[in-house]
């Protein structure tokens, strides 16, 4: 039974092509995050939403943008891919608007790889 | 055709370092796997590579020439419980793995 699921797990992809990757949590949680890992990094949040609603949108470029359907998915869209987005990108959700990485359930991640 | 080739089996000495080779043939290439799966047991993910160059996570390395089509997985300190079979799989243009046979890696005392 997984709990927070995101699709692809690996994505090779060109400059300048538009990709999404999909999330979904079978938790009931309320708040859903996208994280942005570059190599040897940690963590860095870019998207919480709270029942549908945006409530963190860290400093990321226009070309991303998120899309919650309803509380239990949270997609991520990408325009124009950039060399430099190249990073695991980690979805994960929590019972409750935090910021604390050790309160959220994370899904396995998706490497993108931009070539 | 596509092809994945490695040792069938290979002996190292407990403390030591060993190196696995592994040659691929993909249609199209989105990636080199390396699984460990010990006898009776599911493959487990070790190191994922799609650009050149070692990734190292602890003990293990991968290594990655796509130009020459070849991959390493590098073991170090070798423990006793690092005998198991060590699985190199290739991730072809339509995302589907290509399995190589596996190495059996016997660790002596």
């Amino acid at each position: 039974d997984t709990a927070v699921s995101q699709t692809p797990k690996y994505l090779v992809t060109q400059m300048g092509n538009d990709k999404s990757i999909k999330c979904e949590q079978n938790l009931g949680h309320d708040t859903m995050y996208w994280y942005k890992q570059d190599s040897k990094k940690f963590l860095k949040i870019m998207f919480s939403y709270n029942n549908k609603e945006l409530i963190i949108n860290e400093t990321v470029p226009n070309r991303f943008s998120p899309k919650s359907p309803d509380k239990a998915h949270l997609n991520l869209h990408i325009n124009s891919l950039e060399l430099g987005d190249s990073a695991v990108y980690f979805c994960a959700s929590s019972p409750a608007t935090v910021r604390i990485m050790t309160e959220a359930f994370f899904g396995q991640g998706t490497r993108l790889t931009v070539v | 055709g596509q092809n994945i080739d490695q040792p069938t089996e290979m002996t190292a000495t407990e403390g030591a370092i060993v190196q696995i080779n592994c040659t691929y043939q993909t249609s199209g290439f989105n990636g080199l796997f390396w699984y460990q799966q010990h006898a009776g047991e599911a493959p487990t993910f070790l190191s994922y590579n799609v650009l050149d160059g070692l990734e190292e996570k602890g003990r293990f390395s991968s290594f990655l020439s796509r130009s020459k089509g070849y991959s390493y997985l590098l073991l170090k300190e070798l423990q006793m419980k690092d005998s198991a079979s060590y699985l190199c799989a290739g991730l072809d243009s339509n995302y589907q793995l290509i399995w190589g046979a596996g190495t059996k890696l016997i660790i002596k005392p």
